[in-house]
């Protein structure tokens, strides 16, 4: 099993281009999730799926939007990237929503200038 | 906004010390969970520990959980210089389901 994958591993955009970070997990797991980390700032939720074909806003959904293609695939676009989008964005899994484990992607490391 | 808080921010060592970090957090919770990142890598599980538990252990991990104090600790006896990694906890509460993770502590451990 490949776990959590996302693509790309490394991206840099100009600002106002758009792009979109793909997720696939082969655990058959029924939520899936996107995170952006930022230094001193730990992870923060910006959408999650809970289950296939229902995605709900998390802390910072701001200049995000998410597809749950289906039960493996979560993908996160950026309409119009900006400078304050620069991050390292990590996808992550679990079998349910919320109290089970998570199990995260490798992280895109994404550059806006 | 953060639910839970780590402590120390930063924490160096000498191998074969324990390494001790705690987590505080706001509002009940359900379950705790203490994450791994290694530099550069995604955040590995480490260990969940429910609100009705007070100590569980893996390996060379030991995670106590006070909900009177709304804090948890992670001990890493022995630490091994393959310890050093960012450790995160995570904890759902205030309503929502969701884990929400601090911003980590820092464990160096020096050969």
């Amino acid at each position: 099993n490949a776990g959590v994958t996302q693509t790309p591993k490394f991206q840099v955009l100009k600002t106002g281009q758009s792009m979109t970070l793909q997720c696939a997990q082969d655990m058959n797991h029924n939520s899936m999730y996107w995170y952006r980390q930022d230094p001193g700032m730990g992870l923060r939720l910006i959408y999650y799926s809970a289950s296939e074909g229902t995605t709900d806003k998390g802390e910072v959904p701001n200049g995000y939007n998410v597809s749950r293609l289906n039960k493996r695939e979560f993908s996160l676009r950026l309409e119009s990237a900006a400078p304050s989008q620069t991050s390292v964005y990590f996808c992550a899994s679990s079998e349910y929503r919320g109290t089970d484990t998570q199990y995260f992607g490798p992280g895109t490391r994404l550059t806006v200038l | 906004s953060q639910q839970g808080e780590e402590d120390p921010q930063a924490l160096s060592i000498q191998e074969g010390e324990n390494a001790t970090m705690n987590c505080s957090y706001k509002t009940s919770i359900n379950n705790l969970q203490w994450y791994r990142q290694n530099s550069g890598r995604g955040l590995v599980h480490l260990i969940l520990i429910r609100s009705n538990e007070r100590e569980k252990h893996s390996g060379r991990l030991r995670v106590t959980l006070d909900t009177s104090k709304k804090s948890s600790s992670l001990l890493i006896t022995a630490s091994r210089a393959a310890d050093t990694a960012s450790y995160f906890c995570a904890t759902d509460g205030g309503g929502s389901y969701i884990p929400t993770f601090g911003r980590g502590t820092s464990l160096i451990v020096h050969p």
